[in-house]
């Protein structure tokens, strides 16, 4: 089944205590996003990555890092979290293919402390 | 850069009848895409319907249907024969169709909730 797993589900940790946010997609997608949505907000994106070793900042970068060593992970890294990112949290990927949509993970709840 | 405006944080509509969900958007592009999510309270996005900027008829999937209307950057959602799970927040979304543009980064707008009275 194609797919954009993410995990965890859910997570509550305090501020400082770095952790990672893996994603995983299995459509061999060149294509792959992290996104955050507040309430009002919508969803918007934190990182994108066109192929492997190739990322960028998107809107609202700080606080994140990510990598892209292989083609299907695509993980978000919290160096030092902060009650400002509570969040909730998509990965999501596509193919180059021009008119394809994106496929999202489940979301990923973060509460920081 | 582009922006999409959804005005309406809450609509509600009885089952079986239709609600329309507005959305806006600003760009300076010519060819585009546009999308309606439906987000239930299982917090999965869940594409509903899509159009393309360069083709005017406009799409539909079922009980919904979308009125495209380029020149003025809106991209409204009708929802007919309301039905309980059509209960959600619904948002509307841009995307550039340039892969230089963050890889073709969908930008939403604020999102709507739709309540379904049974």
């Amino acid at each position: 089944e194609a797919q954009v797993t993410q995990n965890p589900r859910y997570l509550i940790t305090v501020t400082g205590k770095k952790l990672t946010v893996t994603c995983s997609q299995n459509m061999n997608h060149e294509y792959m996003s992290w996104y955050r949505q507040d309430p009002g907000l919508g969803l918007r994106q934190i990182y994108y990555s066109m192929n492997v070793e190739v990322t960028d900042k998107g809107d609202v970068p700080e606080g994140y890092k990510v990598s892209r060593k292989e083609k299907r992970n695509f993980p978000l890294i919290l160096e030092s979290p902060s009650p400002n990112q509570t969040s909730l949290y998509f990965c999501a990927s596509r193919s180059n293919y021009r008119n394809q949509p994106q496929h999202f993970g489940d979301g990923t709840r973060l509460s920081i402390l | 850069a582009q922006t999409v405006t959804q005005s309406q944080p809450e609509m509600s509509v009885q089952e079986a009848e239709t609600v329309t969900l507005s959305c806006t958007y600003d760009t300076s592009e010519s060819d585009y895409y546009l999308f309606w999510y439906k987000q239930p309270p299982s917090r999965q996005m869940i594409l509903v319907i899509r159009q393309e900027a360069y083709k005017q008829q406009n799409a539909t999937e079922n009980r919904f249907s979308v009125n495209f209307q380029k020149a003025a950057k809106s991209f409204s959602l009708k929802i007919s024969d309301s039905q309980l799970g059509d209960a959600a927040m619904y948002f509307c979304a841009y995307r550039s169709p340039t892969i230089a543009t963050a890889g073709n980064k969908l930008t939403f707008g604020g999102g709507t909730r739709v309540l379904v009275k049974p």
